[in-house]
């Protein structure tokens, strides 16, 4: 059973970082393209990042470009998004999503929520 | 702004059928196959229920069917169900330089 398990989440200042974790079960972690999509509050979904399974290609939405790094262990079988610079409008929870094709997200973690307030 | 847009909320009675529609452009909906649809009840997590274009992963119910017109995809749930009741969005790959773009989503009420 795939399972995807997200952390890190909190309270974080305007210009703050914050790490979030993913542990991933279930299928080949390795092998596989991991994503971030976002979800703020009463909102809709938003890409965030998405990196392969060697980590060798990252991708990001323009709004993240330049301050969220996307990266993974595959030892550890966990995805990582270390997000710098925050604003209030990266306040969202976050889910870490397993495509098993390309363009669909076909599981979803719970989700981590990140709130940047002052 | 989300870059597809769906209505804000559409509504039907049970049994009845209701249609969501979600326009872009030749750039994501319009150009290309990879359409796809995801229900979120309040407070859980998305679950993929449409995608490319029409294809119904498995387990879900065939009352829910999908298809794509031009630049606009529509979902249609048939025999609506109280359990429907959801927020609903679709989902593109697009040209553009990010990955896939959202619509802002259509929350659906069950009368």
């Amino acid at each position: 059973e795939v399972q995807l398990v997200e952390s890190g989440g909190g309270l974080v200042q305007p210009g703050g970082s914050l790490r979030l974790s993913c542990a991933a079960s279930g299928f080949t972690f390795s092998s596989s393209w991991m994503h971030w999509v976002r979800q703020a509050p009463g909102k809709g979904l938003v890409w965030v990042s998405r990196i392969s399974g060697d980590g060798s290609t990252t991708t990001y939405a323009d709004s993240v470009k330049g301050r969220f790094t996307i990266s993974r262990d595959n030892a550890k079988n966990t995805l990582y998004l270390q997000m710098n610079s925050l604003r209030a409008e990266d306040t969202a929870v976050y889910y870490c999503a397993y495509v098993l094709r390309p363009y669909y997200f076909d599981y979803w973690g719970h989700g981590t929520l990140v709130t940047v307030s002052s | 702004q989300s870059a597809l847009t769906q209505p804000a909320s559409v509504s039907g009675s049970p049994g009845q059928s209701i249609a969501i529609s979600c326009t872009g452009t030749s750039s994501d909906v319009g150009g290309y196959k990879y359409v796809s649809w995801y229900q979120q009840h309040p407070g859980k997590v998305p679950k993929l229920i449409i995608s490319e274009v029409s294809n119904r992963p498995s387990g879900v119910p065939d009352r829910f069917s999908a298809s794509k017109s031009g630049n606009t995809a529509s979902l249609t749930i048939s025999g609506l169900q109280a359990e429907d009741e959801a927020d609903y969005y679709c989902s593109s790959y697009t040209t553009s330089s990010i990955y896939v773009v959202f619509g802002g989503g259509t929350k659906l009420t069950v009368l």
